[in-house]
């Protein structure tokens, strides 16, 4: 069975401040697939970023970065000198790609609501 | 740009009545998803479709049913509504593959209450 958790339920930040996100995944599968999403006020999950389990490169992305660590199966999403925009719930997902039940579903974690005060 | 719509964004229905959400998307994608999403639950995953006429249960089937006649369209059947499947339901669609690497589009939502 495969398993995403988002310790943080709510963060709340000021404008300018760095926030990181926390996404902690379980798999036994050895090939699978991160993602996060943003759903702002609107209702529509906005695609982020995906990542592939053998590839542990940090990704950048204008004030977005993620940490990929196998290690301590963590794919962790930090915003750099937040603003009011990025006010939203975000998800981290998990795909395994081959074995067992979870073989192609997208399982996603509780969701992280983040508010930026400005 | 991926178009994924859904019918209704607000939907109020009444105890033991049938529903249908509508759900379209315009990218010949072969794979369409229901989730419902629930407040410190996330999304979970109703039902899934790899193709026209063919569909597979995800983690909570349990009280839905799905449609897909054609490959554009996947509908979500509420059999019987109950006061527990007011929720705020989530379509998604993506290309073809249940190994694929490529992200699931999601429409905006339909925020379902049954009285």
């Amino acid at each position: 069975a495969q398993k995403v958790t988002q310790a943080q339920t709510e963060i709340s930040v000021v404008e300018k401040e760095d926030v990181t996100l926390d996404c902690v995944y379980e798999t036994r599968d050895t090939t699978y697939y991160l993602f996060w999403y943003k759903q702002p006020p609107s209702g529509e999950l906005v695609f982020l970023i995906r990542r592939n389990s053998f590839d542990e490169q940090n990704e950048i992305s204008g004030r977005y970065s993620w940490n990929f660590q196998k290690s301590t199966s963590s794919f962790n999403f930090t915003i750099t000198a937040s603003q009011v925009v990025d006010s939203a719930v975000y998800f981290c997902a998990l795909r395994a790609v081959w074995g067992g039940t979870s073989y192609g579903k997208l399982t996603f974690g509780q969701g992280t609501i983040l508010t930026v005060h400005p | 740009d991926v178009k994924v719509t859904q019918s209704s964004r607000y939907l109020v229905k009444r105890t033991g009545e049938k529903v249908f959400l509508e759900c379209v998307q315009d990218m010949d994608h072969e794979n369409m998803f229901w989730y419902r999403q629930d407040p410190g639950l996330g999304l979970r995953l109703i039902y899934f479709s790899y193709d026209v006429k063919m569909k597979e249960k995800g983690d909570i089937p349990e009280g839905y049913s799905v449609s897909r006649e054609k490959k554009e369209r996947f509908s979500l059947i509420l059999e019987s509504a109950s006061t527990n499947q007011t929720s705020m339901y989530l379509c998604a669609s993506s290309w073809r593959g249940r190994g694929s690497n490529q992200p699931q589009h999601f429409g905006d939502g339909t925020r379902l209450s049954i009285l």
